[in-house]
């Protein structure tokens, strides 16, 4: 109920194309997801984050989209670059809930 | 500082020593979250404070592990006799609020973590 299932778990991509992340949940509860990026040698950083009540947020190339009666939301990066190449987390989480519920990732190549 | 500071960056130790770990969170950030990263590997939530009182001790592995936080601001993850299996990056996070009834933003600032090899 708690998990939030993230796929594929490695992922190449050319330069220029469209890479694209999903991740899945169960619970009904969680409003509010959010993505972190990951570069080598550093913590995550949040990328981008959507509220269950739009279906779609963009934010420069990078662009969450959610479906709410699937139960799934997901990342896609537009025109990906050498520079996107990272690991990619979603997450889930409560308002009034400390907790984030983590994905298992996903690494990102880019080949130039 | 401006962000999450942990130190060591890197420690290499010899099983059965004892290390401490150490996170500097983003002042006026009342929680705070250490994470554990095997190689590779995704976030493992290890436990959880808001203010110097920890309500979520559950990710700790074994009581091997503990941690402490003081002046509601510098943790320190403490583990005991360590193992090989412990060989990971701990990463500490903070952030704005967390506490129950106020909105949880969901962003953590995380810590470039320190890096632990147990030999």
């Amino acid at each position: 109920q708690q998990q939030v299932k993230q796929s594929p778990q490695s992922l190449i991509v050319q330069k220029g194309g469209i890479s694209i992340i999903n991740c899945a949940y169960e619970n009904t509860a969680f409003d509010y997801f959010p993505w972190y990026q990951q570069f080598p040698g550093k913590g995550p950083a949040l990328l981008i984050a959507i509220r269950p009540d739009v279906s779609e947020k963009k934010e420069g190339r990078f662009t969450i989209s959610f479906n709410k009666s699937a139960k799934q939301f997901s990342l896609h990066i537009m025109d990906s670059q050498p520079g996107d190449s990272a690991t990619y987390f979603c997450a889930a989480s409560m308002d009034s809930n400390y907790q984030l519920i983590w994905g298992a990732g996903t690494k990102l190549i880019i080949k130039p | 500082g401006a962000g999450v500071s942990q130190s060591p960056s890197n420690k290499v130790t010899e099983k059965g020593k004892d290390v401490e770990l150490r996170c500097d969170p983003i002042s006026g950030h009342t929680a705070l979250y250490w994470y554990r990263q095997s190689l590779g590997q995704g976030l493992e939530f290890l436990i959880y404070f808001q203010g110097n009182s920890a309500p979520d001790k559950s990710g700790l592995p074994s009581d091997r592990f503990s941690a402490e936080r003081t002046g509601g601001s510098v943790s320190t993850l403490t583990i005991q006799r360590t193992q090989q299996e412990d060989s990971a990056v701990y990463l500490c996070a903070s952030s704005l609020v967390g506490s129950r009834g106020l909105p949880f933003t969901g962003e953590l600032f995380f810590g470039e973590g320190s890096r632990l090899t147990v030999l």
